[in-house]
C-alpha cells in the first residue's frame, strides 16, 4: 500500500522567493513519485517524475525535486517564484507492479504575492 | 503530443437521469485509462481502472452499478453516472496511459457534473 502526505495545504511566497512544497511518502515497494500542477477547473499537468533513475529530478517551468529515501521525501522546489506559479500542486506515488495507479496527496495551494 | 480530451466539459442534469462522460486519447493508444473524482478543494480519488476489452476494476466503496465504465477501443473510455443524485455532483477527471508507457499517465481537462 502507498500513501502520500503533503505538509501545508496552503503556502504563500513572494514573487522571486524560493518555493518549497513538501511531500512525504509511504510505500511497501520502491516508489515512483510524481508532482502535478492543477490550474482552476483544469486537469493535471505533470511537472516531474522520479522512476528510480537520478534522485534529483528536473521538471518543467524551473521546478525540481529530490528523492530522499532515508527521509521518505520528495519535496518540490523552485528557486524563484513567478505569479504564474500560483496553482494547486499534487504529489503522487505509484507502485512498480500491477496497475501502477496513482495515489495522490491532499494537495498544496501555492499563492504568489507580488 | 499525448493529449487527452473529455466531453462534455460541463454538464447539468436532473436528479434521476443518467450522464455519459467521454475520455479520448487523441494522439496515442491507451490500453489503460483511469477515472478520478475530485470534490471542491480536495484531492483526486481513484474511482476505477479501465482496461480496453475487459471489465473495469473499481476501487473499494465505488458502486460499479452506478458508475458504469466502458473501454471499447484503445482511444475511448466512457463513464456513465446512472440515476444521478445531487451528491454525485463533482469534478470527474480521466487519465490515459499510452500502451508504450509503464508509469506515465496523461490527464484530461475534467468534466464538471452538477446534478439538480
Amino acid at each position: 500500500a502507498q500513501s502520500v502526505t503533503q505538509l501545508g495545504s496552503h503556502v504563500s511566497v513572494s514573487e522571486g522567493a524560493l518555493v518549497l512544497l513538501r511531500c512525504n511518502y509511504s510505500s511497501s515497494v520502491p516508489p515512483y513519485l510524481f508532482w502535478y500542477v492543477q490550474y482552476p477547473n483544469q486537469g493535471l499537468q505533470l511537472l516531474l517524475k522520479y522512476t528510480s533513475a537520478a534522485t534529483l529530478v528536473k521538471g518543467i517551468n524551473g521546478f525540481e525535486a529530490e528523492f530522499k529515501k532515508s527521509e521518505t521525501s520528495f519535496h518540490l522546489t523552485k528557486p524563484s517564484a513567478h505569479m504564474s506559479d500560483a496553482a494547486e500542486y499534487f504529489c503522487a506515488v505509484s507502485g512498480n507492479t500491477g496497475r501502477r495507479a496513482l495515489t495522490f496527496g491532499s494537495g498544496t495551494r501555492l499563492q504568489v504575492q507580488p | 503530443g499525448a493529449v487527452v480530451s473529455q466531453h462534455p466539459s460541463r454538464v447539468i442534469c436532473k436528479s434521476g437521469t443518467s450522464v455519459k462522460i467521454e475520455c479520448r486519447s487523441l494522439d496515442f493508444q491507451a490500453t489503460t485509462m483511469f477515472w478520478y473524482r475530485q470534490f471542491p478543494k480536495q484531492s483526486l480519488m481513484l474511482m476505477a481502472t479501465s482496461n480496453e476489452g475487459s471489465k473495469a476494476t473499481y476501487e473499494q466503496g465505488v458502486e460499479k452499478d452506478k458508475f458504469l465504465i466502458n473501454h471499447a477501443s484503445l482511444t475511448l473510455s466512457t463513464l456513465t453516472v446512472t440515476s444521478a443524485h445531487p451528491e454525485d455532483s463533482s469534478f470527474y477527471i480521466c487519465s490515459a496511459r499510452p500502451t508504450s508507457e509503464v508509469y506515465e499517465q496523461y490527464f484530461g481537462p475534467g468534466t464538471r457534473l452538477t446534478v439538480t
